[in-house]
């Protein structure tokens, strides 16, 4: 999991409630991502933001908010528009060096009720 | 669009064999490769990443190819254990270093049988 957190690890949510994901990072890395698993598929990219104050949507926005006020921190907002928010979310970093690897926190599973 | 595809989607092996997981990808067109493995409940985990100029890369038993002209890339597992049971996920990202997509293949779920 490296230096990257998210919190909760479960959430349980109500139809019609805005609930948001927690993704802190001090990894000091300039590009943040949100994606969501659902079983036995890929990971499939919401947010993105490669720097303070910039994102950009990614491939299943919809129903989802992103805000980018530190360099740590990217939380992700899930609102009441997405009709099936249900899936495990995933927060990662990516160094941005030659390696350019991808570094993932340890997820927070949703559940709307 | 690039699209990226593992095949199979699960694979059960007695311990000690060796093994190989495979990806294979649309766009030949690919900055980057980057294996993860995945834990039940839990986040991805970086194995190894290969660079597109680069051809293969190796970690203890684990070992990774590129071969960029047919988009193809397989993960090698040498004497396999209960341990390296998990799910297996690739990921391309590219063209080019500014291009922040990475797409993902839908995994091989491995089971090591002791």
């Amino acid at each position: 999991d490296g230096g990257i957190t998210q919190s909760p690890k479960y959430l349980f949510r109500k139809e019609g409630q805005n609930v948001t994901l927690s993704c802190e990072q001090n990894l000091n890395h300039d590009a943040m991502y949100w994606y969501r698993q659902d079983p036995g598929q890929g990971l499939r990219l919401i947010y993105y933001s490669q720097i303070v104050n910039d994102f950009q949507k990614g491939d299943i926005a919809e129903g989802y908010s992103v805000s980018r006020e530190k360099k740590e921190s990217f939380p992700l907002t899930v609102t009441s528009a997405q009709k099936n928010p249900t899936a495990f979310y995933l927060c990662a970093t990516r160094d941005g060096s030659s390696t350019d690897t991808q570094y993932f926190g340890p997820g927070t599973r949703l559940t709307v009720l | 669009k690039q699209e990226v595809t593992q095949i199979p989607a699960a694979l059960s092996v007695p311990e000690g064999e060796n093994l190989v997981l495979n990806c294979s990808f649309t766009d030949s067109a690919i900055y980057n490769l980057q294996w993860f493995r995945q834990d039940p409940g839990k986040g991805l985990t970086s194995l190894l990443l290969i660079q597109s100029s680069q051809r293969e890369q190796t970690s203890g038993r684990l070992n990774a190819s590129l071969d960029k002209s047919s988009g193809r890339s397989t993960l090698y597992i040498a004497a396999s254990q209960p341990g390296d049971s998990a799910t297996y996920l690739c990921a391309v990202k590219g063209p080019d270093s500014s291009a922040s997509k990475i797409i993902f293949g839908s995994g091989t779920r491995l089971s090591i049988r002791p």
